[in-house]
């Protein structure tokens, strides 16, 4: 298997844009994790799926942040407007049931 | 609620042993786990101990679990410059599925 999959692995946008960030997840897995990484507050957990429905979405910071799973191998988190405080690196998880989560490469996403 | 505590940064001479300590808050916690996170890169699981045990070994991997006191640690014997990485201690809870991180603790091996 491939891995978890991200992509952009780089995106540089300018405040206001639009950002979409994707994940594909390792085939059989049944759990999906989006996290966002800053030097200040370390790995935060944004929000989770499992079998597709989203189960936990505290983490979002606001209404600019939102997060679908149209399919099994597949989902995407959007930023919309972009501002420069949301510039860290995202990372989509994946796992089975009561099993170790397996990390995708990360997404640095620059905000100027 | 659950909450992983760690130091952010270790520095250790090539050779030497080197502990990350983290403590942790959620009794209920079914699995421990340590990940690595290289340069530029997304975390990877080291090593795990279930919550009845007390001590795991793996080559040079020695982590130890204190569930009275909620203390995790994790020795790497002969540290080597490929170990410098930043390494997050992380509890499990099977209830809710979700693993709560620690904040990572910043390995630097001096040659």
């Amino acid at each position: 298997d491939a891995g978890v999959i991200q992509s952009p692995r780089h995106e540089v946008t300018e405040m206001g844009q639009e950002v979409t960030l994707r994940c594909k997840p390792i085939s059989g897995h049944d759990y999906l994790f989006w996290y966002r990484q800053t030097m200040m507050r370390g790995l935060e957990l944004l929000i989770y799926f499992n079998n597709n429905v989203p189960i936990d979405d505290s983490g979002m910071p606001e209404d600019r942040f939102s997060a679908k799973m149209p399919n099994a191998s597949f989902s995407t988190l959007k930023i919309q407007p972009s501002e420069p405080r949301d510039s860290a690196v995202y990372f989509c998880a994946s796992m089975r049931r009561n099993s170790e989560q397996y990390f995708g490469p990360g997404t640095r996403l620059t905000v100027t | 609620g659950e909450d992983v505590e760690q130091s952010l940064f270790l520095s250790v001479r090539e050779g030497d042993s080197s502990v990350i300590n983290c403590t942790y808050t959620d009794s209920s916690s079914t699995y421990l786990y340590w990940y690595k996170q290289e340069p530029g890169a997304g975390l990877q699981l080291l090593t795990y101990i279930f919550s009845n045990m007390d001590m795991k070994q793996d080559q040079r991997l020695t982590v130890l679990l204190n569930k009275k006191d909620k203390h995790l640690s994790l020795r790497i014997a002969d540290t080597q410059t490929g170990d410098s990485a930043i390494y997050f201690c992380a509890e499990y809870s099977g209830g809710y599925q979700k693993v709560t991180f620690g904040i990572g603790t910043k390995l630097q091996v001096i040659p």
